[in-house]
């Protein structure tokens, strides 16, 4: 079965500090990968998405994701976060099943 | 980008008691809702995938006598937690879709808290 691992589960950040989470999923086929986020009292929202073509991705907010396919990886990065990055980040793969399968999370904490 | 509005956002029931939970996507025609369970400190675990006019299907491990999914129309699904219990106190999340490679909206979730 499909799965997708967040390494991190808690990230605590200075603003202005690089940040990168960690994304691995299991599947051999095709896949399409999605980060989502959530700030607090909100919906998820889509952060950023990978159907194909560029594995270089990039979203809204200064996100962006890199799609290693030999790694099965799909890191977040942002290079400078601010206080209004605090939220809960979920890494997502979709299968040709149109499901979407969630990692565990990663919490961040930006401080000012 | 695309609203998906889901009510109630939080509800209290008494045990053995149905609660039902609707999810409408409100300016685009969701041919696939999906339905999502999250628990404390948990991921979102997919419960269920319904495509409109046919029956849901649901993943290994759902009773599907005990969540009921209706998606009569393509901007309306709903989710009955049929005599309810405590444990299936938790966070319940729709998400809608236009179709294959396209992105699912999701609405605000709701809280369900059996007492």
């Amino acid at each position: 079965a499909q799965s997708v691992s967040q390494h991190n589960h808690h990230v605590i950040l200075s603003e202005a500090a690089s940040l990168e989470l960690g994304c691995n999923y299991s599947y051999g086929g095709t896949v399409n990968l999605f980060w989502y986020v959530q700030y607090p009292g909100q919906h998820l929202q889509l952060l950023l998405k990978y159907f194909s073509g560029d594995p270089l991705v990039k979203g809204i907010k200064g996100f962006e994701a890199e799609f290693i396919k030999s790694k099965f990886s799909f890191n977040l990065r942002k290079p400078s976060v601010q206080w209004s990055d605090t939220a809960e980040y979920f890494c997502a793969v979709v299968t040709g099943f149109q499901k979407l399968v969630f990692g565990t999370g990663t919490r961040l904490l930006v401080s000012p | 980008g695309a609203v998906v509005s889901q009510h109630p956002s939080r509800v209290i029931c008494k045990s053995g008691t149905s609660v039902k939970i609707e999810c409408r996507s409100l300016d685009f025609q969701a041919t696939t809702m999906f339905w999502y369970r999250q628990f404390p400190k948990q991921s979102l675990m997919l419960m269920a995938t319904s495509n409109e006019g046919s029956k849901a299907t649901y993943e290994q491990g759902v009773e599907k006598d005990k969540f009921l999914i209706n998606h009569a129309s393509l901007t309306l699904s709903t989710l009955t937690v049929t005599s309810a219990h405590p444990e299936d106190s938790s966070f319940y999340i729709c998400s809608a879709s236009s179709g294959v490679h396209t992105e699912a909206f999701f609405g605000q979730g709701t809280r369900l808290t059996v007492v």
